[in-house]
């Protein structure tokens, strides 16, 4: 069926630097995608999304790049943070249909 | 704040005793979900219900059961918990205007325990 995942299962970067996490998906229709944030024992946390009518948007040290052509996207992390480390989800949703969640990638910021 | 609000936080049932948690909203959404999330996995759709309309499914098994008495409250009932059903559960909400597919947002989590 289809399905979403990632490249990284983990990722360790070092403080102050930039991370790039990937996802990849597989269905076509899909049209609307979300990155979330998740630390232990808590919930997943909204960070960004981006619908299929754009291919980049940025938030507050956070970037989404969308390409349509490939089927992937990716979340940058501008400067990371000992705070950023959390499992990172990425899910898509085709039009009117639930979101499908990817494996997720376990970032880990080095001191 | 507006939230997604989840009781109790953990969980601890028996084998084969029946378990409700609870989940209630203060954004209004019309649509709260149920997920189940087994440790290092993504989280998995149990059902939803789109107002008042129960969407299950296809590999939920019939021992998860939700109820939604109003807009703002939504229960996962487990029948007879198995040692598999062990996991952290999560109610989510999304504003779903015209079929046109919005952020969920996520509740903290109810973590079950089945000794």
């Amino acid at each position: 069926g289809e399905s979403v995942g990632l490249h990284l299962p983990t990722l360790s970067v070092q403080e102050g630097d930039n991370s790039i996490i990937n996802c990849a998906y597989s269905n076509s229709a899909s049209d609307y995608f979300i990155w979330y944030k998740q630390e232990s024992g808590k919930g997943p946390q909204f960070i960004i999304d981006i619908r299929s009518n754009m291919d980049k948007r940025q938030g507050q040290r956070v970037t989404v790049l969308l390409n349509k052509t490939v089927k992937h996207l990716s979340l940058q992390i501008a400067a990371t943070q000992p705070g950023d480390s959390a499992v990172y989800f990425c899910a898509e949703s085709p039009l009117g249909q639930n979101f499908v969640f990817g494996p997720g990638t376990r970032l880990s910021v080095l001191p | 704040d507006a939230m997604v609000i989840q009781n109790p936080r953990y969980q601890v049932t028996q084998f084969g005793k029946p378990v409700t948690l609870s989940c209630s909203q203060t954004l209004n959404h019309n649509v709260m979900y149920w997920y189940q999330q087994k440790s290092s996995q993504a989280p998995k759709l149990l059902f939803h219900y789109y107002d008042k309309d129960f969407n299950n499914e296809a590999d939920t098994p019939d021992n998860f059961q939700s109820r939604r008495p109003n807009t703002s409250f939504c229960f996962l009932d487990i029948r007879s918990p198995g040692l598999g059903d062990a996991a952290m559960y999560l109610c989510a909400t999304s504003r779903d205007p015209a079929g046109i597919q919005e952020t969920q947002y996520f509740g903290p989590g109810t973590r079950l325990l089945v000794l």
